[in-house]
């Protein structure tokens, strides 16, 4: 299966702990998006990269998180100190293009409880 | 700041009933729109999308979506749900000019009954 894979699948962590998610995008994919979804919402943007360069970061995007895609390629998503309010649904997509002109892909996303 | 509004958490319609989900949205310029279904343990998919041209768009599965620009709505149809259709459906605005993501709605869960 070439889509969009995101590692791991779930994620429990103690308050204050940090953690790391993993998303592997189709490979010819210049674009990759980073969204969060909490119960009952729909998905937020967070950030997006074209190749390594991360172009733009939403305001819901503090400090606390850090993106990464080194090699343009796959893509982490680290939050340090996590919080209660960090749980959530964190979806990962791609697109070849600009993801208003051409299809993105989704993720299965990893699901984040923080207790 | 650029919005999307579906007014129903949840629907419930009869297998083989026709179905209509609303989407309302502000955006401050042309707005590109798209309907994403989401399924349990699922990723989202995208059923149809619209960009300019004609106002009635065709997407996967039966969808279609409408597009009126004096109501600022772009509702999605389908003339006969099946069962495998039960799943959450979100409505998201985006455009180019602006943050290169998308703004998605609340969703609408969609409940099939037998």
């Amino acid at each position: 299966d070439t889509g969009v894979s995101q590692d791991p699948r779930h994620k429990i962590t103690k308050r204050g702990q940090n953690v790391t998610f993993r998303c592997d995008p189709i490979s010819e994919h210049n674009r990759l998006y980073w969204y969060r979804q909490t119960l009952g919402q729909g998905p937020e943007f967070l950030t997006y990269f074209q190749n390594e360069a991360q172009l733009e970061k939403s305001r819901l995007l503090s400090d606390r998180f850090s993106a990464e895609r080194p090699k343009g390629s796959f893509s982490t998503l680290e939050i340090q100190r996590t919080e209660q309010g960090d749980s959530a649904m964190y979806l990962c997509a791609s697109s070849l293009g600009a993801i208003v002109n051409t299809e993105a892909f989704f993720g299965q996303g990893t699901r984040l409880t923080v207790v | 700041a650029q919005s999307v509004t579906q007014p129903d958490i949840h629907i419930t319609v009869s297998e083989g009933a026709s179905l209509e989900l609303r989407c309302n949205y502000s955006y401050g310029a042309t707005p590109y729109l798209f309907w994403y279904v989401q399924s349990p343990g699922q990723g989202l998919q995208l059923l149809l999308k619209y960009f300019s041209g004609d106002t009635l768009v065709q997407g996967i599965k039966g969808f279609e979506a409408e597009f009126k620009r004096s109501q600022s709505s772009f509702n999605l149809r389908k003339p006969s749900v099946h069962w495998s259709d039960a799943a959450e459906y979100f409505c998201a605005v985006g455009g180019f000019g602006g943050a290169d993501g998308l703004t998605f709605g609340k969703g609408t869960h969609l409940i099939i009954q037998p």
